[in-house]
C-alpha cells in the first residue's frame, strides 16, 4: 500500500516566521503536488514537481522534490495570516495518492 | 474560464435516504473524480469518470455509485444514508489525458450532514 505522510500534522507561528512542512513516502513517484485547502472551500493546485532535485518556487514558497522521487518539502518564508490554511501533498504514480495535510495558522 | 461548480453547497439528510450531488468541470476537462473528507480520515478517493467511463475506484461499498454525462458533467449518489457519510464531498475535474492529466481542480464542495 503507498503512503504519504505529512509532517507536522498541526503547526501554529506568528506572522514573520518561516516555516517547512514534510511529505514523506517509501513509494517512488512520478511526480508530486501541493495544494492549499482554505476553510470551506475545495484544494486549490499550487504546484507540481516532476524531476527529482526539483525546486520550484512561488513567491515567497519553495517546494523541493527529493533526489530519489519519495519525499518533497514545502518551505514558507515569512509567512503570513493569508497563508493560513490546511497543506495537502499527493504522489502520482499511475494514481493520486494524497497524504492527511499540515494544518497551518498564521497568527497576526 | 469558469471553474468547477458543485450543487448544492450543504444539505441535511436524513439516515436511510438518499442523495444525489452534482458537478460541472472546467470547459474542455473530461475527467471528473469524487472525493470524501473527513477530519479524520483525511481525502478519500471514490471514482473516477472519463469519457462517461469509471476509469477508477476507490474503496467504498456500493451504496455510493457516480455518472458522467457527454457533456462531462456528473452526479454522484449515495443511497440509504448513514450518520459515518456525513463529509464533504469534493468534485475535481482534469484534463484526463496528456502531461499532468492527473491535476486536479476542485469545486468547492458539497457539506453533507446524515441526521
Amino acid at each position: 500500500t503507498q503512503l504519504l505522510e505529512q509532517s507536522p500534522q498541526f503547526l501554529s507561528i506568528q506572522e514573520g516566521e518561516n516555516l517547512t512542512v514534510y511529505c514523506n513516502s517509501s513509494s517512488v513517484f512520478s511526480s508530486l503536488q501541493w495544494y492549499r485547502q482554505e476553510p470551506g472551500e475545495g484544494p486549490v493546485l499550487l504546484v507540481t514537481v516532476v524531476t527529482g532535485g526539483e525546486v520550484k518556487k512561488l513567491k515567497r514558497l519553495t517546494f523541493q522534490f527529493g533526489d530519489a522521487r519519495k519525499d518533497s518539502s514545502l518551505h514558507i518564508t515569512a509567512a503570513q495570516p493569508g497563508d493560513t490554511g490546511l497543506y495537502l501533498c499527493a504522489g502520482y504514480n499511475r494514481k493520486l495518492i494524497w497524504g492527511l495535510g499540515t494544518s497551518l495558522a498564521v497568527n497576526p | 474560464k469558469a471553474g468547477v461548480t458543485q450543487t448544492p453547497r450543504y444539505l441535511i439528510k436524513t439516515r436511510g435516504q438518499q442523495v444525489t450531488l452534482s458537478c460541472s468541470p472546467i470547459s474542455g476537462h473530461r475527467s471528473v473524480s469524487w472525493y470524501q473528507q473527513t477530519p479524520g480520515q483525511g481525502l478519500q478517493f471514490l471514482f473516477e469518470y472519463f469519457s462517461e467511463t469509471q476509469r477508477n475506484k476507490g474503496n467504498f461499498p456500493g451504496r455510493f455509485s457516480g455518472r458522467q454525462f457527454s457533456n462531462s458533467r456528473s452526479e454522484m449518489n449515495v443511497s440509504t444514508l448513514e450518520l459515518g457519510d456525513s463529509a464533504l464531498y469534493l468534485c475535481a475535474s482534469s484534463l484526463g489525458f496528456g502531461k499532468f492529466s492527473y491535476e486536479q481542480y476542485f469545486g468547492p464542495g458539497t457539506r453533507l450532514t446524515v441526521t
